[in-house]
């Protein structure tokens, strides 16, 4: 049991450049999400998922899609790399049962935009 | 905007209790307090969750004020290691977004 893994762990772009963050989950965890951390401040949500085939937008969707096309994956692709996306990218899925949901989250994306 | 606010920084002497506030003051009556850390840049880590009764795990116990707008974060003998960044969320509905705020930074004094 994994948990959740995130690659790659380190990325540089270019601006301008397009890449995926890959995120994967073996606990067969419906919900999942993605943040962003940026130095000094906390986790800003960037986009969920609360099962295969749907996805919704957090507080800072701007700039980056999802998709969600197995319980197990779910990338976040940044289209169009500006300097302002530099940040740590954590993604987690949560286990759901009852009204309980405990998040795991990866070990992180570090990204910078140059 | 999180739903929650807590003190930016908090210092703590090792081996003594250390003591977390968070306010949720609009919290509704099916959303539990979640409280995670993070140590230094790790993913964040779980640590306890409570709806309205007191909690206590191996790593912590949660106060609920009776009201549930408030709750307390304990680490009864804090050590170097729990020197980290503290988050409090609240979580209900699973369709919910889960916000964070920008925790509590708690350094652990020698």
């Amino acid at each position: 049991n994994a948990g959740v893994t995130q690659t790659p762990k380190f990325q540089v772009l270019k601006t301008g450049q397009s890449m995926t963050l890959q995120c994967a989950q073996d606990m067969n965890h419906e919900y999942m999400s993605w943040y962003r951390q940026d130095p000094g401040m906390g986790l800003r949500l960037i986009h969920y998922s609360v099962g295969a085939g749907i996805t919704d937008q957090g507080e800072v969707p701007n700039g980056y899609n999802v998709s969600r096309s197995t319980t197990e994956d779910f990338p976040l692709r940044l289209l169009s790399a500006a300097p302002s996306q530099t940040s740590v990218y954590f993604c987690a899925s949560t286990e759901g049962t009852g009204s309980s949901y405990e998040q795991y989250f990866g070990p992180g994306t570090r990204l910078t935009v140059t | 905007d999180a739903k929650t606010t807590q003190p930016t920084s908090m210092d703590c002497a090792e081996g003594r209790a250390a003591n977390l506030p968070c306010n949720h003051s609009t919290i509704s009556g099916n959303e539990y307090v979640y409280w995670y850390r993070q140590i230094h840049s790790q993913g964040p880590q779980y640590i306890i969750h409570g709806l309205k009764n007191n909690e206590t795990n191996e790593m912590a116990s949660l106060i609920i004020t009776e009201d549930r707008k408030s709750s307390t974060l304990i680490l009864p003998h804090a050590t170097l290691r729990d020197t980290a960044v503290y988050y409090c969320t609240t979580e209900g509905n699973r369709d919910d977004k889960i916000i964070f705020g920008k925790g509590t930074r708690l350094h652990i004094l020698p």
